[in-house]
């Protein structure tokens, strides 16, 4: 357990739809990353946060948002789904700015039908 | 932009040594990082190495040469739990460049 939570564990839902994704850091973690691991691309980088703001972006389409609020938690908005976006959602988070030792958490497995 | 070259599938004996090679091509380089993840997990990380050389955690080294743009993850001693995806990952440098590129994964298989 790598101590960062996220909800839901499983998605299912229709395209065209909007989701939301929850993640938890780890007590005293102030940075948060998403990442979408899909069978053909891998796992990419989406965005990052640091203590509420946002600090780097990666390959995040335009329909999709995020944001990290005053708790550290953070949710990562997916609008006008289509069938590619369905994926496994990361989320990771470390103590630090700029730092190689992510954890994890379990993951939230979006299929859009 | 960045691109991470791995092999897609490794298969080896229990309790021998295999070897999971990287070579990387990035515009900066902070660091190459080894992430694990079982099938149905998260991936967890393994081991970092910012400098040239050799970094040894228990059973797993991982190596580096800045040189060479290359890395290899070692896994010694290895036990039909270590049969998961690696994946190698390099932190860009400059500014603002925080997040992680990992390579496509190499599925290492363990058989008795």
């Amino acid at each position: 357990d790598s101590g960062v939570t996220q909800t839901p564990k499983h998605l299912i839902t229709a395209t065209g739809q909007r989701v939301t994704l929850r993640c938890s850091p780890r007590s005293g973690d102030l940075s948060v990353y998403w990442y979408q691991q899909s069978l053909d691309q891998g796992l990419q980088f989406l965005i990052q946060y640091y203590n509420g703001e946002e600090r780097a972006k990666g390959n995040i389409l335009e329909r999709f948002s995020a944001q990290q609020f005053p708790d550290l938690h953070s949710e990562l908005n997916l609008s006008s789904l289509e069938l590619g976006d369905s994926a496994l959602y990361f989320c990771a988070s470390s103590v630090e700015l700029a730092n190689n030792e992510q954890f994890f958490g379990p993951g939230t497995r979006l299929t859009v039908l | 932009g960045q691109s991470l070259e791995q092999p897609s599938e490794v298969t080896a004996v229990e309790g021998a040594i295999v070897q999971i090679n990287c070579t990387y091509q990035t515009s900066g380089f902070y660091g190459l990082s080894w992430y694990q993840q079982h099938d149905g997990g998260a991936p967890t990380f393994l081991s970092y190495n910012a400098l040239d050389g050799l970094e040894e955690t228990g059973r797993f080294s991982s190596f580096l040469s800045r040189s060479d743009s290359y890395g290899y993850l070692l896994l010694q001693e290895l036990q039909m739990k270590d049969s998961a995806s690696y994946f190698c990952a390099v932190n860009p440098s400059g500014a603002g460049s925080y997040q992680l590129t990992f390579g496509k994964g190499t599925k290492l298989s363990v058989i008795p």
